[in-house]
Parts: C-alpha cells; structure tokens; sequence
C-alpha cells in the first residue's frame, strides 16, 4: 500500500530560480490538496484539485506559484522567481470523492530553502 | 474570523503521565474537527476526528478528544504518555459548509517533550 509520494524531500535554490515539486496522490484518490507550512506554524491550504480541475485557490497562491494536475493524477507545484519567504515545507495531502467521511492522506512533504 | 486556538506552544510531561492538549476553536457552526500528529521532518499522520455521533473521539496509539459544544473545544487526552509520543501536535478543522474535508484550517500547534 503505497502513501502519498512527494519529491525531491528537500531543495535548496538560489532566489530568483525556479523550482517544481511534484506529488503522486494515492491510487484513485480524485482530490489532491497543497499545503505549505513554515516554521513553528500549521500548515496553510494553497490549493486543491478534482481530478484534473483545479478547483481552489488561496489567497496565499501569488502568481509565481502554479500548480497542475494534467491528467488527474500526479500533480506539480512550481515557484517562479523564488524569494526567501518561500522557503517552507510544501505538503501534498489527497483524498477519495464524497464530502464529508472521506479522510485527507498527507505525504512526507518537500522542503524549500531559498537562499 | 474563523480561527482555531492551541493555547499551549509547549508542554513538557513525564512518561507515565496523562496529557492533555487543548483546542479552541471559533466557527458560526460546529465544524468538522481532527487531530494530527507530526514528527520531526515528517508529514502529519491522523490521530482521529469528529464528524457526528458520539462527543468522545477514540484515535489511534491510545489518544481520544472530546467535543464540547458549549466551550468550542476539542480536547485530546491520553492517559499514559509513552517516549514515542514526542512530537507536535496540530489541531484542524474544515468547515461544514465547504462540504470539503480536505480544505483544513490547523491551530498553531503544540510540541510535545516527553521526560524520561
């Protein structure tokens, strides 16, 4: 039973390069989820996906931030122009269809390190 | 503004000891509740939640919460901590109306030191 898959586990870049992660949901889950979580803090939504449709966005989502999920599977995060504010961990969660019930599994994350 | 409180940043128990973590939150409507645990460097693992039914939660590795309406908490307990159990805890919620268990709002979280 494989969990959530995330990669790389960790990126170090220098600011103003762009970086992608990219998350593999559990087999069959429809809904895909992106959080960020910084030190000392919960996680934070950033976005999530029905199949391939992207359904939300936060407010936290800027423009150098795009996500997909091309084929309703795997999903990529990427930052443009990376500043030091990035720096975080980038968690991908997913879940099964059907509201409320349906329990969000969460990867290991990926960790940013703009310097 | 809806918000969830963790009012503790940092609790220190002995092994052995009973624990407690608590967790407020503020929602026009009761929302849906969990608890999350997460180890150092590590994804978060669901601990357990609350959707209906019966206010007292039981989860995983020996941990329950209780729901209580009139005070807007969603305490976890456990009755004997174990080394293991050193960790940070986050306490989330999502909103009813949303009809989303996935779009989580998350307390601030409480880190867990376990004395030998």
């Amino acid at each position: 039973d494989t969990g959530v898959s995330q990669n790389p586990r960790h990126k170090i870049t220098k600011r103003g390069q762009n970086v992608t992660f990219r998350c593999d949901p559990i087999s069959e889950h429809n809904r895909l989820y992106w959080y960020r979580q910084t030190l000392g803090q919960g996680p934070e939504f950033l976005t999530y996906f029905q199949n391939e449709a992207q359904l939300e966005k936060s407010r936290l989502l800027s423009d150098r931030f795009s996500a997909e999920r091309p084929k309703g599977s795997f999903s990529t995060l990427e930052i443009q122009r990376t500043e030091q504010g990035d720096s975080a961990m980038y968690l991908c969660a997913s879940s099964s269809l059907g509201g409320s019930g349906n329990t969000i599994y969460f990867g290991e994350g990926s960790w940013l390190t703009v310097v | 503004a809806q918000s969830v409180t963790q009012p503790d940043i940092h609790i220190t128990v002995s092994e052995g000891a009973s624990l407690e973590l608590r967790c407020n939150y503020s929602y026009g409507a009761t929302p849906y509740l969990f608890w999350y645990v997460q180890s150092p460097g590590q994804g978060l693992q669901l601990l357990l939640k609350y959707f209906s039914g019966d206010t007292l939660v039981q989860g995983i590795k020996g941990f329950e919460a209780e729901f209580k309406r009139s005070q807007s908490s969603f305490n976890l307990r456990k009755p004997s901590v174990h080394w293991s159990d050193a960790a940070e805890y986050f306490c989330a919620v999502a909103p009813r109306s949303s009809g989303n268990t996935g779009k989580l709002i998350f307390g601030q979280g409480t880190t867990l030191q376990v004395k030998p």
